[in-house]
C-alpha cells in the first residue's frame, strides 16, 4: 500500500494563478483532511470530508475550495492564489471519523 | 485558552541524555491527546496516541507520554535521545468530544547533540 500520496511534492505560483492539489488513498479510508501548516502554528485544517460525498470547512477554508472526487480522491483547489497561501500543504484520512489520522508527504507551495 | 500548548518551541539535548517535551491542553472532558513527529521534509507519523485507558501511553521508538489530568499536561518523554531523534513533535487533541476534528500544538523542535 502506498497509503496517502500527494502531488506535486513542491510547486511555484505566481500571485492571481490557480492551481489544484492532489490527494489520493488507498485505504479504503472512509475521512480525508486537508491541513496547512506554518512556522509555529502547528497545522491547521482546511477542509475536510468525513465521507463520500460530503465536504466541510475547517478553521481556515477562506481562498480554497474542495472537491471528493470519489473515496480514495480529494483535491484541494486554489482559485487565485494569493502570497499568505505559501505554505507546506499536508493531505491525512482516516478510517472512520473517530481514528487514528494518517498523514501524506505533504506539498510545498511559493506563491510570488 | 488554547486547546493545546506546547511550552517549548526549541529543546536541544545532549545523545544519550533525557527528552522532555511537554505539553498542556485545555479541556473540560477527557479528551484524546497525540504526538506526531515530522522528520525533515517529510510527512507526520504517530508516535503514540491516549484513549482514556492507561495514564502511562507507550508508543514508538521508545518515546512514552503520561496523562494527568489534574495538572492538564501531556508530556512526551525518552530516557535516552538518539541522533534520530531531531525532528520536529506536535502534541495534539482532539477539538470536541465528537468526530476526529483534531487541534495542534505550535510544535517543538528537538535538536540532539552528539
Amino acid at each position: 500500500n502506498a497509503g496517502v500520496t500527494q502531488t506535486p511534492k513542491f510547486q511555484v505560483l505566481k500571485t492571481g494563478q490557480s492551481m489544484t492539489l492532489q490527494c489520493a488513498q488507498d485505504m479504503n479510508h472512509n475521512s480525508m483532511y486537508w491541513y496547512r501548516q506554518d512556522p509555529g502554528m502547528g497545522l491547521r485544517l482546511i477542509y475536510y470530508s468525513a465521507s463520500e460525498g460530503t465536504t466541510d470547512k475547517g478553521e481556515v477554508p477562506n481562498g480554497y475550495n474542495v472537491s471528493r472526487l470519489n473515496k480514495r480522491e480529494f483535491s484541494l483547489r486554489l482559485e487565485s492564489a494569493a502570497p499568505s497561501q505559501t505554505s507546506v500543504y499536508f493531505c491525512a484520512s482516516t478510517p472512520g471519523w473517530t481514528d487514528t489520522q494518517y498523514f501524506g508527504p505533504g506539498t510545498r507551495l511559493t506563491v510570488l | 485558552a488554547q486547546p493545546v500548548t506546547q511550552l517549548d518551541s526549541h529543546v536541544s539535548v545532549s545523545e544519550g541524555t533525557p527528552v522532555l517535551l511537554r505539553c498542556n491542553y485545555s479541556s473540560s472532558y477527557s479528551p484524546s491527546l497525540f504526538w506526531y513527529v515530522q522528520h525533515p521534509n517529510k510527512g507526520l507519523q504517530l508516535l503514540l496516541k491516549y484513549t482514556s485507558a492507561a495514564t502511562l501511553v507507550k508508543g514508538i521508538n521508545g518515546f512514552e507520554a503520561e496523562f494527568k489530568k489534574s495538572e492538564t499536561s501531556f508530556h512526551l518523554t525518552k530516557p535516552s535521545a538518539h541522533m534520530s531523534d531531531a525532528a520536529e513533535y506536535f502534541c495534539v487533541v482532539t477539538k470536541s468530544n465528537e468526530g476526529n476534528m483534531l487541534t495542534f500544538g505550535g510544535g517543538t523542535r528537538l535538536m540532539v547533540k552528539p
